[in-house]
């Protein structure tokens, strides 16, 4: 079965600085996707970023940017110029590719508070 | 409404209580989930309906029953739950069969068994 593993349990940052939370993943599987979900205080979760495992290229977003190191197992989320808004539950998961499985398995979640 | 809509928003209940909690998606997806979040805890999936019908159970007990009546609803019923049970229950909709299937999350509903 797989795993997705957020060491990091709360984080911080100053205002317009960056920030890179951290997640692992294991799988014994070579083509799935991995997301990063963004859950604001008593507000939905969004999903803010995805990478396909068959592509080299890190995935960005305006302000975020990931880091995704197949061998290794490594899928970090940069935030760079973090704003207040920023603020919220970080939640990286995977979703494997094969069989049309619709099933997401997350991680514990990283709280990222921002300091004005 | 737009996106995935859940009521109520908190729910109190006792053990020996029954009540049901409403999901909507207004997305035209054809895939619908039940999502459990603790504390501490990752999300833990329930349930997955396509096309209204249930194609995963997470091993879930059996005082927990959902009803997926069409595309658009999901209802997850509750009976004789336990204090442990007492989380928020996230619904979901994704698309289906699609490469990306982006699940979209409603607020979700706060659950607290006394």
């Amino acid at each position: 079965a797989q795993t997705v593993t957020q060491s990091q349990p709360e984080m911080s940052v100053q205002e317009a600085e960056t920030v890179t939370l951290s997640c692992t993943y294991d799988t014994s599987e070579s083509d799935y996707y991995l997301f990063w979900y963004k859950q604001p205080p008593s507000r939905q979760m969004i999903l803010v970023i995805r990478q396909e495992a068959y592509k080299q290229q890190n995935a960005t977003e305006n302000r975020f940017s990931v880091n995704f190191q197949k061998a290794a197992k490594s899928f970090s989320l940069k935030i760079s110029d973090s704003q207040l808004g920023d603020a919220a539950m970080y939640f990286c998961a995977y979703r494997s590719a094969q069989g049309g499985s619709e099933k997401l398995v997350f991680g514990k979640g990283t709280k990222l508070t921002v300091n004005p | 409404e737009t996106g995935v809509t859940q009521t109520p928003r908190h729910l109190v209940m006792g053990m020996t209580n029954k009540k049901s909690l409403k999901c909507e998606q207004h997305l035209g997806h054809n895939a619908m989930y039940w999502y459990k979040q603790s504390a501490k805890k990752p999300l833990e999936l329930m349930f997955v309906y396509n096309f209204k019908e249930q194609t995963e159970n997470n091993s879930v007990p059996s005082r927990f029953s959902p009803e997926c009546p069409n595309s658009s609803h999901l209802f997850l019923h509750l009976h004789t739950l336990q204090p442990e049970d007492s989380a928020l229950y996230l619904c979901a909709s994704s698309q289906g069969g699609g490469v990306y299937n982006e699940q979209f999350f409603g607020p979700g509903t706060r659950l607290t068994v006394l």
